[in-house]
């Protein structure tokens, strides 16, 4: 069964500090697709990111990069000079496939991100 | 275009009452999902769809039933409400796989 695990609970920096959140998967799938999504204070879930299993290039957009490794299943997210803003519960997610050839998304935990000014 | 919309915002709910969540979408999206959300432990599925009439289990269905009889409306059951069921639920459609979901902003259910 496909599984998501973000082993950080929590993580604290202070404004301009980089951060990495680390998110670790598991599936018997060749192809997958891979998710982060952020949910800020109010509540909602905002999508950030999605990769194919099959492009392993990396990813920028402004302060956020991703790194994708097939090797080690992992799909990081780095945050660069960190903002109050950022600061969230960051969910990394997996498409399993569902019925009929849908996709069901599986999350992890979830990290909550502080970013302290 | 609104997306994904979920009614009521917020609920307070008696044990063994009943209720439903409503969900409707804009987008012409097949699939729709509805998750739960307790803290610390992330999202998990309730109940998914694939189109109208066609519905699937997911991960913690117990205790909800969904029905699916248009392409826009995927409204979610309680019919014996329990504090387990205190939770924060999203609904969520999808165009095709690999997409992602677009999310609804939520309902904060609280049984007391």
């Amino acid at each position: 069964a496909q599984k998501v695990t973000q082993a950080q609970t929590e993580i604290s920096v202070v404004e301009k500090e980089d951060v990495t959140l680390d998110c670790v998967y598991e599936t018997r799938d060749t192809t997958y697709y891979l998710f982060w999504y952020k949910q800020p204070p109010s509540g909602e879930l905002v999508f950030l990111i999605r990769r194919n299993s099959f492009d392993e290039q990396n990813e920028i957009s402004g302060r956020y990069s991703w790194n994708f490794q097939k090797s080690t299943s992992s799909f990081n997210f780095t945050i660069t000079a960190s903002q109050v803003v950022d600061s969230a519960v960051y969910f990394c997610a997996l498409s399993a496939t569902a019925q009929g050839g849908s996709e069901k998304l599986v999350f992890g935990k979830g990290t909550k991100l502080t970013v302290n000014p | 275009n609104a997306g994904v919309t979920q009614t009521p915002k917020f609920r307070i709910l008696k044990i063994g009452q009943s209720m439903t969540l409503q969900c409707t979408q804009d987008m012409n999206h097949n699939y729709m999902y509805w998750y739960r959300q307790d803290p610390g432990m992330g999202l998990k599925l309730i109940y998914y769809s694939v189109g109208a009439g066609i519905t699937d289990k997911g991960e913690v269905p117990n205790g909800y039933n969904v029905s699916r009889s248009t392409t826009e409306d995927f409204p979610l059951r309680l019919e014996l409400a329990a504090p387990s069921q205190t939770s924060v639920y999203f609904c969520a459609s999808s165009m095709r796989t690999g997409n992602g979901y677009t999310f609804g902003s939520g309902t904060r259910l609280t049984v007391v």
